[in-house]
């Protein structure tokens, strides 16, 4: 299993509707992770943490499955401003126990149609 | 805002030349970071560094170095630059204690070696 995969898509999602995503890893160690959204040309920017119990951010809820090693991403009323790459990222670990930095799935591009 | 910039933006050189980027930052953050972008590939750590000249590799650190001789300032330098280091450049700092936390981006660099 590659480190993170995520479906590169595109979505195709009228606005108004909700959509979903997962992201699966393979570090069973990794202990955070996260959510970046990244627009055309633009740098990556934190989306959201995602924590072990789940959680929300406004339209935005980010769910964490450690015993089948995924994420998901849920978007609510999507907006045609939610047209990004969302970006999965899972913190890699040594052997030993410590953080060894981050991991960046390729993305999944998403367009939202009016 | 995460105060980071990077300089140049845009850069157009030639095989077999030097090349030398900047990340700023005005946080005074421990760590920072360089990554590579690419179709395909996503972000990938080229360097990182945990304070004044503290830096260690990353997974494609080959054909690159950098320094850290200020807290705000973390340079990539590219001693001959090759068509495969044409690139988008991105530096990211992380408030936090460890390389597996969040991290913030630059606005990014735009590199064609011709």
């Amino acid at each position: 299993r590659k480190e993170v995969e995520q479906d590169p898509g595109p979505f195709n999602v009228p606005e108004g509707a909700t959509v979903a995503f997962n992201c699966t890893y393979s570090n069973s160690a990794s202990q955070s992770f996260f959510w970046y959204r990244q627009d055309c040309r633009k740098e990556p920017k934190l989306l959201m943490s995602v924590y072990s119990s789940g959680n929300e951010d406004g339209r935005f809820t980010a769910q964490l499955n450690r015993a089948s090693q995924y994420i998901s991403l849920l978007i609510r009323d999507s907006k045609l401003s939610d047209s990004a790459t969302y970006l999965c990222v899972v913190n890699r670990m040594y052997s030993g126990g410590g953080a060894d930095g981050l991991t960046f799935g390729k993305g999944t591009h998403l367009i939202i149609q009016p | 805002d995460a105060g980071i910039t990077q300089s140049p933006r845009h850069k157009v050189t030639e095989t077999g030349t030097p090349v030398t980027l900047r990340c700023h930052q005005t946080e005074n953050h421990r760590y920072m970071y360089w990554y590579r972008q690419d179709p395909g590939h996503g972000l990938r750590l080229i360097h990182y560094s945990y304070g004044v000249k503290d830096t260690d590799k990353g997974e494609v650190s080959d054909g690159y170095s950098v320094s850290r001789s200020k807290t705000e300032d973390f340079l990539l330098t590219l001693e001959s630059a090759t068509s495969s280091q044409t690139s988008v450049y991105f530096c990211a700092i992380s408030p936090g204690h460890g390389v597996g936390e969040t991290q913030y981006f630059g606005p990014g660099t735009r590199l064609l070696v011709l």
